[in-house]
């Protein structure tokens, strides 16, 4: 079965830097894809950006674009110019292009964006 | 387009009722999926219907259940309600043609059940 760790559970960024939010998998399968969701207080959870494990180019989303390392089954997620908007909690989520099988999430880090 | 929908937003129960759980899809999607979402479980499948079928099941037991009608709405239940069933439980909807392997899923903003 799949498996999606974060090991991050908190982590903190003061606005305008960087931060990046990391995520390993376990598979496998050779295709794929990946996601990270935003869960922000409001509970609503949005997808931020999805990755296509087919596609060797990194996917980016204006300030969000991720590190994608598929031989390393690693999915990281660099937030640039972090904005007071950012504070949530991060899930990265796998799931199989091939079968029809549910999403598979980490267990989220919670980010605070520091004024 | 309108989001996914879910009704009621919030839910106070006792133990041993039932609760039914609604969800609208995006227009023109075609899956439902049920997730809930525990502070000491994290997110955990349910089950997930297309054109009216239970294409996958979580490991839950049965006393959840749903179905998806004509228009892909989709709503679940849980019978015998216990105390570890508080939590919010979530639905996403995706176009995800049948036979097909992953797709976007798009979520709703829960409905967040209190079992007293």
């Amino acid at each position: 079965a799949q498996t999606v760790t974060q090991s991050q559970p908190e982590m903190s960024v003061q606005e305008a830097e960087t931060v990046t939010l990391s995520c390993t998998y376990d598979t496998s399968e050779s295709d794929y894809y990946l996601f990270w969701y935003k869960q922000p207080p409001s509970r609503q959870m949005i997808l931020v950006i999805r990755q296509e494990a087919y596609k060797q180019q990194n996917a980016t989303e204006n300030r969000f674009s991720v590190n994608f390392q598929k031989a390393a089954k690693s999915f990281s997620l660099k937030i640039s110019d972090s904005q007071l908007g950012d504070a949530a909690m991060y899930f990265c989520a796998y799931r199989s292009r091939i079968r029809n099988t549910p999403l598979v999430f980490g267990k989220g880090t919670r980010l605070s964006v520091i004024a | 387009k309108a989001g996914v929908t879910q009704t009621p937003r919030y839910l106070i129960k006792t133990r041993g009722q039932q609760v039914t759980l609604s969800c609208s899809p995006i227009s023109g999607h075609r899956s439902v999926s049920w997730y809930q979402q525990t502070p000491g479980q994290g997110l955990q499948f349910l089950f997930e219907y297309f054109s009216e079928t239970q294409r996958n099941k979580g490991n839950f037991p049965g006393r959840f259940s749903g179905r998806q009608f004509s228009n892909s709405r989709s709503e679940m239940n849980v019978s015998t309600l216990e105390l570890g069933d508080s939590a919010l439980y979530l639905c996403a909807s995706s176009l995800a043609h049948s036979g097909a392997g992953a797709d976007t899923q798009y979520f709703g903003p829960g409905t967040r059940l209190t079992v007293l």
